[in-house]
């Protein structure tokens, strides 16, 4: 089943915090990150297993809730760069399948 | 560059034919997927192979198919095709087949339009 993110978009100005959340009704195995700008693929930026770890790429961060099967998505002092649409997907088992969510717009303005 | 090619970059054909898309993983990578992208359906998980083998099978139609060869590039097979198959598809690889470790690279995908 397909995960729920949230917001469907956000606009930041440069320097601006957000965070962009993951909802599972599963119980998850894996959550992983990724960013697609437009015109192109899907690039990684991190994956969380169970066990409710924090990891962080640059200035994006993420955490994991196991309790919750919810994962966030932190940017920190937004880039220019950050600009793209954010897809969360997750496994509920170890088998590989990978669901994504609908994916978050971010659009950072100067 | 993510180290995976997919070809044909573009193709456009009519309804009801049958089309063949093609992916390299990057060297050393055993896990393949197919994903097809639509604006209405986000990015679906079509399926896996590892080492050759079909792994996990996502929401894909009984028209498709795929397969990874002893080289470990893979193809995709849609047939019978209609509109609605219009997408990007998107081929990616990885090491391993899942967990920490499963970091996928994407290939620059294959947009598919059937008129």
């Amino acid at each position: 089943q397909q995960p729920v993110q949230s917001p469907q978009a956000v606009i930041l100005r440069e320097g601006e915090d957000a965070v962009i959340n993951c909802s599972s009704s599963k119980a998850l195995y894996s959550v992983h990150w990724y960013r697609q700008k437009h015109g192109e693929a899907p690039v990684f930026l991190m994956i969380l297993l169970k066990g409710g770890e924090q990891k962080g790429h640059d200035k994006i961060s993420a955490s994991f809730n196991e309790k919750k099967q919810q994962s966030s998505l932190y940017l920190t002092a937004s880039q220019l760069s950050y600009s793209g649409t954010y897809f969360c997907g997750t496994e509920t088992d170890s088998w590989g399948k990978l669901q994504f969510g609908a994916g978050t717009q971010v659009v950072v303005t100067p | 560059d993510s180290g995976v090619t997919q070809t044909p970059k573009h193709l456009i054909t009519a309804t009801g034919q049958r089309v063949t898309l093609r992916c390299s993983p990057r060297s050393g990578d055993l896990s393949v997927y197919w994903y097809q992208q639509s604006l209405d359906q986000g990015l679906q998980f079509l399926i896996q192979y590892y080492n050759g083998e079909e792994r996990a099978k996502g929401n894909i139609l009984e028209r498709f198919s795929a397969q990874q060869f002893p080289d470990l590039h893979s193809e995709l097979n849609l047939s019978s095709l209609e509109l609605g198959d219009s997408a990007l598809y998107f081929c990616a690889s990885s090491v391993v087949a899942s967990g920490a470790y499963n970091e996928q690279f994407f290939g620059p995908g294959t947009r598919l339009t059937v008129l």
